[in-house]
């Protein structure tokens, strides 16, 4: 178990152009979240997948926002048209449905900076 | 909606001082509450929940009780150490188990 892997974690950007982060869960997690983090705040809920479908993409902060989790494993979240404000830490965390305890296990984060 | 109000910091103590962080929270049902602690450079993880009213979760010398009368999941511990500085967040789950809500954190700083 090598836990959650977030890449990469650190990304600096100019305003405008498009990122992308990756996530690989903890392998026989079938849940995965991502989580926005701004200084002094905690983390913001933006979308999850079970295996690979997305249930719930409401909170993803804008239509420039969108995550995919093609075969159920790893994930992305790829922002779009960067602006200041996405400057955050972008957290993604796993859990297994099954067993779920109310635990969900957090990558390291992806840092972004638009400068 | 439901969300968390913790105690805002930092909070700085001396080593095996008392350490409280006040949590209340604001949900539809029963949630279940937790505290996640983040170490410096490391990532969020779970320290202690509780599922059902008056449940106590505990670890690592540390306690909150699940108090559905006052809304509130406090966290405490009788003697912090240096090890336990770290950022400590409250959280909930949703009736589904679905969405977790956090809150702002609390920055905890132990002086030797």
């Amino acid at each position: 178990d090598t836990g959650v892997s977030q890449n990469p974690r650190h990304k600096i950007t100019k305003r405008g152009q498009n990122v992308t982060f990756r996530c690989d869960p903890i392998s026989e997690h079938n849940r995965l979240y991502w989580y926005r983090q701004t200084l002094g705040q905690g983390p913001e809920f933006l979308t999850y997948f079970q295996n690979e479908a997305q249930l719930e993409k409401s909170r993803l902060l804008s239509d420039r926002f969108s995550a995919e989790r093609p075969k159920g494993s790893f994930s992305t979240l790829e922002i779009q048209r960067t602006e200041q404000g996405d400057s955050a830490m972008y957290l993604c965390a796993s859990s297994h449905r099954d067993s779920f305890t109310g635990e969900l296990f957090f990558g390291e984060g992806s840092r972004l900076t638009v400068l | 909606g439901d969300s968390v109000t913790q105690m805002e910091g930092p909070v700085t103590l001396s080593e095996e001082a008392f350490l409280t962080i006040n949590c209340t929270y604001t949900a539809t049902g029963y949630p279940s509450l937790f505290w996640y602690v983040q170490y410096p450079g490391e990532g969020l993880q779970l320290l202690l929940k509780a599922t059902k009213a008056d449940d106590k979760g505990s670890n690592k010398g540390f306690e909150a009780t699940y108090r559905k009368e006052t809304t509130s999941f406090h966290l405490e511990k009788g003697s912090v150490q240096v090890s336990d500085s770290a950022v400590y967040f409250c959280a909930l789950s949703d009736l589904t188990g679905n969405q977790f809500y956090f809150g702002t954190g609390t920055s905890l700083t132990v002086i030797p």
